[in-house]
């Protein structure tokens, strides 16, 4: 399967805890996205990777979440002192340079926050 | 601010009608304008995108219509099947940099 893997797929926790999520991109994409999508909503952007810069991460997202990607390739998704409101769907996609804008989705990794 | 409103919020069609998904954005600056179809425990997959130099776009029985000037775009499924039950999402991008999705419809066809 050369798709966008993202594990676990799902992650369940006590409130106050740390939990790390991982996104596999499709080889040779350089462009890593999370999202995170809550039910009944849409995808609402986390942040955003160029090879292994972050470019952009979105103002609503606290002190308490960080993104890495080393060396460009995977990428992971951290959450310190996990809230109830943190319980989602995090979905990580990757995207070739180019003209192409397609995004490919990862199936997610569902947090829920006990 | 949301930035893409997306209308309805669910949609029951019978099999072999017409599905229409509305969306609408109000930064000038997108250029990108792409439609994702999702199933229930999958991620979000691209169905069809435009750029808004043209007013249609056509892919089977997949159709975007773009009115620039009212800042609008709709997806139009022709002859609607069972299998395209589904969460539908626009979104709407700048250069690919970051893209904001609507709050999607879901979508039932009815055999």
């Amino acid at each position: 399967d050369t798709g966008v893997s993202q594990n676990p797929r799902h992650k369940i926790t006590k409130r106050g805890q740390n939990v790390t999520f991982r996104c596999d991109p499709i080889s040779e994409h350089n462009r890593l996205y999370w999202y995170r999508q809550t039910l009944g909503q849409g995808p609402e952007f986390l942040t955003y990777f160029q090879n292994e810069a972050q470019l952009e991460k979105s103002r609503l997202l606290s002190d308490r979440f960080s993104a890495e990607r080393p060396k460009g390739s995977f990428s992971t998704l951290e959450i310190q002192r996990t809230e109830q409101g943190d319980s989602a769907m995090y979905l990580c996609a990757s995207s070739p340079q180019g003209l192409s804008g397609e995004l490919f989705f990862g199936e997610g990794s569902r947090l829920t926050v006990l | 601010q949301q930035q893409v409103k997306q209308s309805p919020q669910s949609l029951i069609v019978q099999k072999g009608g017409i599905s229409i998904i509305n969306c609408a954005y109000e930064n000038t600056a997108f250029d990108y304008f792409p439609w994702y179809q999702q199933f229930p425990g999958k991620g979000p997959a691209l169905l069809i995108a435009i750029r808004p130099d043209v007013s249609e776009k056509k892919e089977g029985r997949f159709t975007i219509s773009f009115n620039k000037s009212a800042k609008q775009f709709s997806l139009h499924i022709m002859d609607s099947q069972p299998g395209d039950s589904a969460t539908y999402f626009c979104a709407a991008s700048m250069t690919f940099n970051k893209f904001y999705f609507g709050s999607g419809t879901k979508l039932n066809v009815k055999p």
